[in-house]
């Protein structure tokens, strides 16, 4: 398709399980986030990758989260020994350029339960 | 630091009825600034935008004017329909480096026939 894929759209994970979560961006954006939302609550920034550099990953909370995009296309965020304060929603979003007045395009994100 | 505030939800309004949705930020210097929707089942969307003081963005009947005096980008539509029922999202990006968009927790907007 034509927009920001995530997948997978629900994962339910025991506590203490590793979980990945893929994103495929728009072909040809440059700049893509990963952003975390919890229930009632805006997104949050996580990681931000220009490309297949990872430039931001202040928002990471923790060294459990990882992310990565080895050939500017595909980004994965990984939480490894999920604990149940990760629950909520993971959203990928990708833009064109690199511009600070730029629109993001959202995927309609993966939503992680940890039990 | 930088940061979104914005009126809590849900608003419920009547078809026709005027909407506003108020939303302030904190930020040196000018950022630009953003109104996203998320519709029920599908991911958040942009609305309109407005990258300098006095700029009006607009789309679809909404409109925001970026009020730097006031540090101010409400959201407002002259007729709400009951398709625009949805959570309403203002954000910035600072202008001082970095393409980080900060979010406000969004407002939920309930449009009844």
């Amino acid at each position: 398709g034509a927009g920001v894929s995530q997948s997978p759209r629900y994962k339910v994970a025991k506590r203490g399980q590793d979980v990945a979560l893929r994103c495929d961006p728009i072909s040809g954006h440059v700049s893509l986030f990963w952003y975390q939302q919890a229930l009632g609550q805006g997104p949050e920034f996580l990681t931000y990758f220009q490309n297949e550099a990872q430039l931001d990953k202040s928002g990471l909370p923790s060294d459990r989260f990882f992310a990565e995009r080895p050939e500017g296309s595909v980004s994965t965020l990984k939480i490894q020994r999920t604990q149940q304060e990760d629950s909520a929603v993971y959203l990928c979003a990708s833009s064109l350029g690199t511009s600070n007045t730029g629109e993001l395009f959202f995927g309609e994100g993966s939503r992680l339960t940890v039990l | 630091g930088n940061s979104v505030t914005q009126m809590e939800g849900p608003v419920t309004l009547s078809e026709e009825a005027f909407l506003t949705i108020n939303c302030t930020y904190t930020a040196t210097g000018y950022p630009s600034l953003f109104w996203y929707v998320q519709y029920p089942g599908e991911g958040l969307q942009l609305l309109l935008k407005a990258t300098k003081a006095d700029d009006k963005g607009s789309n679809k009947g909404f409109e925001a004017t970026y009020r730097k005096e006031t540090t101010s980008f409400h959201l407002e539509k002259g007729s709400v329909q009951v398709s625009d029922s949805a959570v309403y999202f203002c954000a910035l990006i600072p202008n001082t480096g970095g393409f980080k968009t900060i979010f406000g927790a969004g407002t939920r907007l309930f449009v009844k026939a």
